[in-house]
């Protein structure tokens, strides 16, 4: 039974284009988590809900926005995609809010063209 | 300056080899202490954490945290093939959000 599963596993659209990746936890945690990895593996986070409600939200373009219709799953939506947007997004979710209990899905490699 | 640097590697050891992975970082307020091993094609697991200094042995894998350098190492004794992955050390000073180096991509040769 896999934990934390994201999907798609990969996606590869052009600029201008809208996405989504969705994310789905069957861990019954409380929050969740949306990471960006770029291609030198640096990892950053994004977003953080916690029952549904966002508590972190980085310095992200508007863009991009977060969805989480219930404690088990946390969308993201990307409009009019760029270039620089090509990375692995990692969902995560952790039982209370400390990320250090996290667990990780397996990432969504995302090429824009 | 990043908040977390890390050396990328790539780094190659021979097996049975003692590997030390390190990082530093400029944010003194940082009190957690984190590595996850990342395998390729995989999310990250945390492999072990301390809170603010001292070392802590887990197995093979021994932590170490210098907080007057500002310094973290990951000593990896007697490793193995399954351990080739890339290391990610991260810090938090609040607990609820980390700031993660580049990793560091380790191979281990049978």
């Amino acid at each position: 039974d896999t934990a934390v599963s994201q999907t798609p596993k990969y996606l590869v659209t052009q600029m201008g284009n809208d996405k989504s990746i969705k994310c789905e936890q069957n861990l019954g945690h409380d929050t969740m988590y949306w990471y960006k990895q770029d291609s030198k593996k640096f990892l950053k986070i994004m977003f953080s809900y916690n029952n549904k409600e966002l508590i972190i939200n980085e310095t992200v373009p508007n863009r991009f926005s977060p969805k989480s219709p219930d404690k088990a799953h946390l969308n993201l939506h990307i409009n009019s995609l760029e270039l620089g947007d090509s990375a692995v997004y990692f969902c995560a979710s952790s039982r209370t809010r400390n990320p250090l209990e996290q667990y990780f899905g397996p990432g969504t490699r995302l090429t824009v063209t | 300056q990043k908040e977390v640097e890390q050396d990328p590697g790539p780094l190659s050891v021979p097996e049975g080899a003692i590997v030390s992975l390190n990082c530093t970082y400029s944010n003194s307020a940082f009190q957690y202490f984190m590595w996850y091993r990342q395998y390729s094609r995989k999310g990250p697991e945390l492999l072990m954490y301390t809170y603010s200094s001292g070392n802590k042995e887990d197995g093979r894998f021994t932590a170490q945290v210098d907080k007057s350098s500002k310094y973290i190492s990951l000593f990896i004794r007697d490793s193995q093939p399954s351990d080739s992955a890339t290391y990610l050390c991260a810090m938090s000073h609040t607990g609820n959000q980390f700031y993660f180096g580049t990793g560091t991509s380790l191979t281990v040769i049978p």
